[in-house]
């Protein structure tokens, strides 16, 4: 069945430091997804990635796709404290999200 | 825009007691669905469904009912509460476009114990 891994489970950096995470589909994807979730909170939405290859900037955040739509990456530039929290990737598949297990990032300042 | 609103926030139940979570959306999604959120198990999809009168399983729904009577609400049922099913459950519901799921907006969570 459709699976999708995402690496590392946990990540602890000092304030300052990059970060990336790493997701891996079974299949092809349409699009993949990227969330945020903070402790104690829900998942909030990203950003969208639907072309192969795509590359996507929000400040500090990188998200990649693939070429072949079945991985996708999220880097984070100089992390600070408030981008604590856990980050899953989600790849819809015939109606249903496939979500990844999510890293979880600690900065310490 | 409310967004998701998902009730209650926090539940206690007794082993064999069955509950009704409720879930709202004012996004005129068709998508709707239920995830429950384990320590290390990432999201797990226990039922969904794509427009009103259509539901179907997810990965985990044994010991789950749903329904969807109209496009706004996705109630979920837990028949009788077992201690397994004490974990955190999420609503969550999305547009489709170029015959694939969007964004998905989720819930606020709620965290059910059961004892």
């Amino acid at each position: 069945g459709q699976q999708v891994m995402q690496i590392p489970q946990y990540q602890h950096v000092q304030e300052g430091e990059d970060f990336t995470t790493y997701c891996n589909s079974s299949t092809t994807l349409s699009n993949i997804q990227w969330y945020k979730q903070r402790p104690g909170g829900h998942p909030v939405f990203l950003i969208q990635l639907v072309k192969s290859g795509e590359v996507k900037k929000q400040k500090r955040l990188t998200f990649q796709f693939g070429e072949a739509k079945k991985n996708s990456s999220l880097h984070i530039t100089a992390t600070q404290t408030t981008d604590v929290g856990t980050y899953f990737c989600a790849g819809p598949y015939f109606n249903k999200f496939y979500f990844g297990s999510g890293t979880k990032l600690n900065v310490k300042p | 825009n409310a967004g998701v609103t998902q009730t209650p926030k926090f539940q206690v139940l007794k082993t064999g007691q069955s509950m009704t979570l409720q879930c709202a959306q004012d996004m005129n999604h068709e998508y709707m669905s239920w995830y429950r959120q384990d320590p290390g198990m990432g999201l797990r999809l226990i039922h969904y469904s794509v427009g009103a009168g259509i539901t179907d399983q997810g990965e985990v729904p044994n010991g789950y009912n749903v329904s969807r009577s109209t496009t706004e609400d996705f109630p979920l049922r837990l028949l009788s509460a077992a201690p397994s099913q004490t974990s955190v459950y999420f609503c969550a519901s999305s547009g489709t476009g170029d015959s694939a799921l969007g964004e998905a907006f989720f819930g606020q969570g709620t965290r059910l114990t059961v004892v």
